[in-house]
Parts: C-alpha cells; structure tokens; sequence
C-alpha cells in the first residue's frame, strides 16, 4: 500500500473553475508538501505544511493532521495551472527523505 | 534567485557504462538528495547526503550507486555500472534546514 494516495489522478477543468486536488497519507508525518511538476519534467515546491492552511496567490493548501489528510486548492484556474501536481510527505529526523504520491494530472481549458 | 543546477540534461550511456550525474546545490544549503522517477511513475528517494556523509539510503541505492560532494560545490552522483532499469529522470536537490526542498531540472538518463 502507498504511503501517501492521491485523487484525481487526471482532472480536466475549463478557464476560471474552482479546482481541488487530494491527499491523504498513512504514517506519522513532520511536514505535509505540494510541489508542482512541468511538463519539461522539472519539480518546484508549491507549500511545505504541518499544521492549518497556507495561501500563495491563487493557491491554497490545507492539511487536517487528525484525518492525515491534505488538500491544495486552485482559484480561477487558468491553462498555465496545467502540470503534474504532487503531494510529499516527510517524517523528520536529519535529512528527512520526501516520500512522493503518484501525482495529479490537470489540463486546463480554454 | 538562487537554483539548483544539474549536468548533463539528458545522458545516453550503453549497459554496464559508468555514468557521473553533476549537481551544482545552492550555495548555502547543506542538505543533499538525490531523486530518480522512471517514466510514467512516481518520483522515489534515493540517498540523502548531510555534513559529508549519507543520512539515508534506499534499496535502490545498492553498491552501483555512490554520491560524493568533491569539492564543496558540487554533488555528484555515480552509477558504476548501468542498467536497462537505471533509465529515468534523476532529481538532485536541496535544502538549507532539512525540511523545504530545492530541486534542480533533472537529468534524463538512458541506458541503451
């Protein structure tokens, strides 16, 4: 069993939707990320979180500890929001490791 | 703003070739990692490297495989002798406290 499950595993949306992608993981965690992967294969971190919900533009990432569950949100989505998205999980300890989801695929439409 | 930069961006090398995959970390951070995902699959862990020795491993960080940070800006990557099976982006990145990471562009690396 995965370590940390992600749906959808492809979600098509039209210009201007209200998008949420989902995470829920099984292990004790120290930090909770989203990270965003371009077509071109590069990865970027969107949100690193323990606890609540953090806002970035017209992204927002929650994380219930309690349901070891995480969501990342998009606002007025706009085809330049189509990547991968992914959700990591990290445990602590020195050099604590990312153990990833499978990703989320979204393709925004005009 | 600073970035994590990898050399070569695409390696074609023959079964049983040795290979040096190249990353430049940023300048401060003093946490290292490499990343590989085969095609069409899920990013996986491989090794991270704190205060000049490895933190952690995975089993897929078996005897062909070794990480060095040569000279204080870089950090290397090594596969001894490659397989059909080691063909995959490979993700370097790091982090200034352990906890966010930095990740360069990858290098895609074939084994014909």
């Amino acid at each position: 069993k995965n370590e940390v499950e992600q749906s959808p595993q492809n979600l098509t949306a039209q210009e201007g939707e209200f998008i949420t992608i989902n995470c829920s993981y099984s292990v004790g965690i120290s930090a909770l990320h989203w990270l965003q992967q371009h077509p071109g294969g590069g990865i970027v971190s969107l949100f690193m979180l323990s606890s609540g919900k953090k806002k970035h533009g017209r992204l927002i990432a929650t994380i219930n500890i309690q349901e070891k569950h995480s969501s990342l949100h998009i606002t007025a989505s706009h085809p330049r929001d189509s990547a991968v998205y992914i959700c990591a999980v990290s445990r602590g300890g020195t050099a604590s490791k990312l153990t990833f989801g499978t990703g989320t695929r979204l393709q925004v439409t005009l | 703003e600073p970035e994590v930069t990898q050399t070569p961006s695409h390696q074609v090398t023959q079964m049983g070739q040795e290979v040096i995959l190249r990353c430049v970390p940023i300048s401060n951070h003093l946490y290292f990692y490499w990343y590989r995902q085969i095609l069409g699959q899920k990013v996986e862990f491989l090794v991270s490297f704190y205060n000049n020795e490895i933190s952690e491993k995975s089993e897929i960080f078996d005897d062909q495989f070794s990480v060095e940070r040569p000279d204080g800006s870089n950090f290397t990557l090594k596969i001894r002798s490659t397989k059909l099976e080691d063909s995959a982006m490979y993700f370097c990145a790091s982090s200034a406290t352990g906890n966010e990471q930095y990740f360069g562009p990858g290098t895609r690396l074939t084994v014909t």
